[in-house]
């Protein structure tokens, strides 16, 4: 079945690091794909998306492009602040012909020092 | 306007007892889904409902798991016997259609079963 593997948790930097989280998934045929995020204490929300190969989704200082040749969907950002702490999960979605339920990855927690 | 809400918030019940868990949607949203968020299993799908069409239920982890939405609206999700296993963030989430990318999630009830 369809799955997403993301990198292994905690990741610790100083502000104004250059941020890499990587996510790789499983699926057949053409899935959306998509990055939420869990900032302290609130509920899950939508951080960026990409709906086909090589689009780019952004948001807030974060970017991550659709690699359909590496199934990859690598969420990035240059320069993270304090308030990027939260847990960030990378997500999949299939297309109209079928369920449309999330499949996500394990989360990744991002802590950043000031 | 107002977000997806969830009560009760927190739940505490012994190992044996039935729960029941609200969610109500954002309004006018007519596709309604149930996630759960574990240490062990992080982020997976239960069920979800789609307007008036039969739901996918293929989430649930056993038959002690099942959910209604009643009126297209309110849902209720009930865990009977409660298990320690069953312990987890209940996350629900809806969108405007079953063809709306984003899901809308609220904040989640805390179980806990002694």
């Amino acid at each position: 079945g369809d799955s997403v593997t993301q990198m292994e948790g905690p990741v610790t930097l100083s502000e104004e690091a250059f941020l890499t989280i990587n996510c790789t998934y499983t699926a057949t045929g053409y899935p959306s794909l998509f990055w939420y995020v869990q900032y302290p204490g609130e509920g899950l929300q939508l951080l960026l998306k990409a709906t086909k190969a090589d689009d780019k989704g952004s948001n807030k200082g974060f970017e991550a492009t659709y690699r359909k040749e590496t199934t990859s969907f690598h969420l990035e950002k240059g320069s993270v602040q304090v308030s990027d702490s939260a847990v960030y999960f990378c997500a999949l979605r299939q297309g109209y012909s079928s369920a449309s339920k999330i499949i996500f990855g394990s989360g990744t927690r991002l802590s950043i020092r000031p | 306007g107002a977000g997806v809400s969830q009560s009760p918030s927190n739940k505490v019940t012994e190992k044996g007892k039935d729960v029941e868990l609200r969610c109500d949607p954002i309004s006018g949203h007519t596709a309604l889904y149930w996630y759960r968020q574990s240490l062990g299993q992080g982020l997976e799908f239960l069920i979800y409902f789609q307007g008036n069409s039969a739901p996918d239920k293929s989430g649930l982890p056993s038959d002690r798991f099942s959910a209604e939405r009643t009126g297209g609206s309110v849902s209720t999700l009930t865990i009977q016997r409660t298990q320690q296993e069953d312990s987890a963030v209940y996350l629900c989430a809806s969108s405007l259609s079953e063809r709306d990318y984003e899901q809308y999630f609220g904040p989640g009830t805390r179980l806990t079963v002694t």
